[in-house]
């Protein structure tokens, strides 16, 4: 089972705002990273740190945490943003890395 | 920019030993910057981190896998190997191997495209 639980669906209405969760104790000490998954294709990073993003990712995707809970914020969203988000970070020993369950993000 | 590919023999069968490689380009992996990670997805499924190995030999593995993993270095080929014993049909999965780090947090950074292992008899 995985210490990072996410919802598993979420639905965001063509250029609105959504935000995906992520709850864990070990958010407490370190931050969450956060991953664009499409079908058939590898996870990209595209929050890291406190808020953070590769080089390539729109500035529409931001991270915030609070508390034992991450959040990855994507506002104006676009419908290639459309795929499965998922967080990770380092357990609660910090000796680990965890993923969480992954969020479908349908765009309406 | 760096480059991961994962590749491996193909097909396994129960009870066999599941092996893998990952080769880099575009960076080494033994520049001590980064940690280099196997990551699994079975069909349909989530994300599991399999563990990770540094330039120096040291290693961290999932503790649900680790009696059965072991991830090595080849700074000679800039490659990095998985492998996974005894397997079984819960097993099969799309094994991913990335560039990965950080302290405050851990963020897979560049990942392979993927190669998916069949687990069958």
């Amino acid at each position: 089972s995985s210490e990072l639980t996410q919802d598993p669906a979420v639905s965001v209405g063509l250029g609105q705002t959504v935000r995906i969760t992520c709850q864990g104790d070990s958010l407490r000490t370190y931050y969450a990273s956060w991953y664009q998954q499409k079908p058939g294709q590898a996870p990209v990073l595209v929050i890291y740190g406190k808020n953070s993003r590769p080089s390539g990712i729109p500035d529409r995707f931001s991270g915030s945490s609070s508390g034992n809970t991450a959040s990855l914020t994507i506002t104006g969203t676009q419908a290639e943003d459309e795929a499965d988000y998922y967080c990770n970070s380092r357990d609660s020993s910090g000796n680990h890395v965890v993923f969480g369950g992954g969020t479908k993000l349908t765009v309406l | 920019q760096v480059q991961l590919q994962e590749s491996g023999p193909g097909p396994v069968k129960p009870s066999e030993t599941l092996s893998l490689t990952c080769t880099v380009s575009g960076d080494s992996v033994s520049s001590g910057n980064y940690y280099w990670s196997w990551v699994r997805q079975p069909p349909g499924k989530g994300l599991e981190w399999i563990g990770y190995i540094y330039y120096s030999g040291s290693t961290n593995y999932n503790p649900s896998l680790k009696s059965r993993v072991t991830i090595s270095v080849d700074t000679s080929k800039n490659q990095f190997s998985l492998r996974l014993t005894s397997v079984t049909a819960a097993d099969t999965a799309v094994y991913y191997c990335a560039r990965s780090g950080g302290s405050t947090f851990f963020s897979l950074w560049s990942w392979g495209q993927g190669t998916l292992v069949t687990v069958s008899s």
